[in-house]
């Protein structure tokens, strides 16, 4: 069974902090991860994809197969960074559903 | 490109009434989903439909919940007899015949019952 477990709901920083929002997953095969936003009144998007490996808007992260992790960082959190964050999981090669975990939502202060 | 379009975005029935829940895809899209959002959790799939085809219906309710993605027209989500526990809100997304793992998603239908 595919499963994607966000421990944390909610993290609030300062403009300029680092932060890494933590994924962890539960998947027999190979899987694929992404990260998905949302931010205030728009629709759920998707931020980046573990097979891409690049950074989007300063974020990055990182499949980890033997934590069976996929945490997102940024290094220097900007207010426009404030949404709820997704991590999603779809098998390879197989099923195409992607399974999301309950999210979590970023607050960045000034 | 419009993006997927959902509609009613808001529904309110009483227990006992069918609720019907529209999604057009994105133009040029073949796959639809559809995921519910309860309160206080995350976006559990329900399903995932080609043009006149259940792919994965895994998600799904046994009773009361059918989905459909005919040839013509929208794909809708149809829950009869209406629960006060179906009220959420229900997200329906598409993507294109080759899967990336891009869903597009709707601004979501909240059905809420009375």
């Amino acid at each position: 069974a595919q499963r994607v477990t966000q421990p944390e709901k909610l993290l609030s920083v300062f403009k300029g902090a680092p932060v890494e929002l933590k994924c962890n997953y539960s998947y027999s095969g190979s899987p694929e991860l992404f990260w998905y936003v949302q931010y205030s009144r728009q629709r759920l998007q998707l931020l980046l994809r573990h097979i891409s490996r690049e950074s989007i808007k300063g974020f990055t992260a990182d499949l980890n197969k033997g934590e069976t992790s996929f945490h997102l960082k940024k290094p220097f959190a900007q207010e426009e960074d404030s949404a709820m964050y997704y991590c999603a999981l779809s098998g390879r090669g197989g099923s195409e559903k992607l399974v999301f975990g309950k999210g979590m939502k970023l607050t960045v202060n000034p | 490109n419009a993006g997927v379009m959902q509609n009613p975005r808001h529904l309110v029935r009483r227990r006992g009434q069918e609720a019907r829940l529209r999604c057009s895809p994105m133009k040029g899209h073949s796959h639809v989903y559809w995921y519910r959002q309860l309160p206080e959790e995350g976006l559990k799939f329900m399903v995932y439909l080609q043009k006149e085809n259940i792919i994965d219906e895994s998600g799904m309710p046994k009773e009361r919940f059918s989905a459909e993605f005919p040839k013509e027209g929208p794909s809708i989500l149809r829950i009869q007899q209406v629960v006060r526990g179906d009220s959420a809100a229900y997200f329906c997304a598409s993507s294109p015949l080759v899967f990336t793992g891009e869903l597009f998603f709707g601004e979501g239908s909240r059905l809420t019952v009375l």
